[in-house]
């Protein structure tokens, strides 16, 4: 079952304007990831944000965490063709043994 | 390291046929996860592994898939026999802890014809 639902499921923008990305879960986490998949090739972790901290920064990857309203945004700064790919939220909700809950993931365009 | 290796990367088979993916963790890692990503249904866990033991098959989708990790160093996942809605990009992932950070393989893309 899908966990985090992002937000928009694609997004094109120009070259130094800023993207950002929502992602939305259900149920309580431990933490909450971003990854970014370009076509054809694995996932890669961009940045972690646990459940009792609000935000954090990474270079131009600044990512944000409401728990009370169970959502997270990623916003890319000064965007890049470089960045163009797929991004996604994963969830960890800690309990069990489950492992990390993908979402469906946003497609950004970045248009040189 | 060479980080988390998959074998075969593109893999043809007819339907009926047994199919074998690979997988080899980055060493030290204890935790291996295989994940199915498809248009329709986006990335689905399949099992998760930790210190070589099954812990979660759940995503399993039927019987005719399995998996195995004989060795820290080695999984595989078998569907047989398979059939052509088992198209799909296969993944592996390994992690030194299950809610941390993930470590993606480059993925096998798998057509069942």
């Amino acid at each position: 079952s899908q966990q985090g639902e992002e937000d928009p499921q694609a997004l094109s923008i120009q070259e130094g304007e800023n993207a950002t990305m929502n992602c939305s879960y259900k149920t309580s986490i431990n933490n909450l990831q971003w990854y970014r998949q370009n076509s054809g090739r694995g996932l890669v972790h961009l940045i972690l944000i646990r459940s009792n901290e609000r935000e954090k920064h990474s270079g131009r990857l600044r990512v944000t965490l409401d728990t009370s309203k169970k959502s997270s945004s990623l916003l890319i700064t000064a965007s890049r063709a470089a960045d163009t790919a797929s991004y996604f939220c994963a969830t960890d909700s800690g309990g069990g043994a489950d492992g990390l809950t993908f979402g469906k993931g946003t497609h950004l365009i970045i248009q040189p | 390291d060479a980080g988390v290796i998959q074998s075969p990367r593109h893999e043809v088979t007819e339907m009926g046929q047994e199919v074998t993916l690979r997988c080899k963790p980055i060493s030290g890692h204890n935790s291996l996860f295989w994940y199915r990503q498809t248009m329709m249904r986006g990335l689905e866990l399949l099992i998760y592994f930790n210190n070589n033991v099954p812990i979660d098959d759940s995503g399993m989708p039927e019987d005719r898939f399995s998996a195995k990790m004989p060795n820290a160093s080695f999984s595989t996942l078998k569907i047989q026999p398979s059939e052509p809605r088992d198209s799909a990009v296969y993944f592996c992932a390994s992690s030194s802890d299950r809610g941390k950070v993930y470590t993606f393989g480059s993925g096998t893309r798998l057509t069942v014809v």
